[in-house]
């Protein structure tokens, strides 16, 4: 089946600083979604993302559909401390089936 | 509008039983699919149920069952527990099948012991 590769698998910041994360797929994808999960809840929809070279914010989120149609990234800019929390990509094929989620990217904000 | 709301939040079983989880969509959304999600493995599909009808399912054995009721609500069933069962399951609602954007409730903890 098809593998998403998402990295950095954890990340050790500064708040303020700026914080970049990526997914790749070995195939192609029609949407793309990110979602922010916290300890013992589900994950929380940030941005969904569904045309090739999409490029969507919310609030200081901005992530891309990339132009290959095999990748996306999510930023983070100036990061606070209720940033931290499991970042997870998630990506459907063109055949329209189910989700298929990265690792998580793991990130903490230090104070 | 309220979010995607899942009962119970905890449960302990033992090995053996079995347990059924339930899920509520947002209102107006009709299609349910179902997530396990483990540390070691992630999150893994289970299966996606629109208009009470299963459209798809991932690889998990039999003992894992769904069924989705005419108001959209699910429910999922784990017969004979075992011990690698224990995980968050769960479930999210989209507005149509194939499902696009997915919006996730809280979760169920299961452990079995």
């Amino acid at each position: 089946g098809q593998q998403l590769n998402q990295s950095p698998q954890s990340m050790f910041i500064q708040e303020g600083e700026d914080v970049s994360m990526n997914c790749t797929s070995s195939s192609i994808f029609n949407t793309w979604l990110w979602y922010k999960q916290d300890p013992g809840e589900g994950p929380v929809l940030l941005i969904a993302l569904y045309k090739a070279g999409e490029l969507t914010s919310n609030g200081r989120l901005t992530a891309q559909f990339g132009i290959t149609r095999k990748d996306s990234f999510l930023n983070i800019s100036a990061s606070i401390p209720s940033d931290v929390g499991i970042y997870f990509c998630a990506g459907q094929e063109t055949s329209g089936s189910r989700l298929t989620f990265g690792e998580g990217t793991q990130l903490t904000v230090n104070p | 509008k309220a979010g995607v709301t899942q009962t119970p939040r905890y449960l302990i079983k033992t090995r053996g039983q079995q347990v059924t989880l339930s899920c509520s969509p947002i209102s107006g959304h009709r299609s349910v699919s179902w997530y396990q999600q483990t540390p070691g493995q992630g999150l893994q599909f289970l299966f996606e149920y629109f208009s009470e009808t299963q459209r798809n399912k991932g690889n998990f054995p039999g003992r894992f069952s769904g069924r989705q009721f005419s108001n959209s609500r699910s429910e999922m069933n784990v017969s004979t527990l075992e011990l690698g069962d224990s995980a968050l399951y769960l479930c999210a609602s989209s507005l149509v099948s194939p499902p696009t954007t997915q919006y996730f409730g809280p979760g169920t903890r299961l452990t079995v012991l």
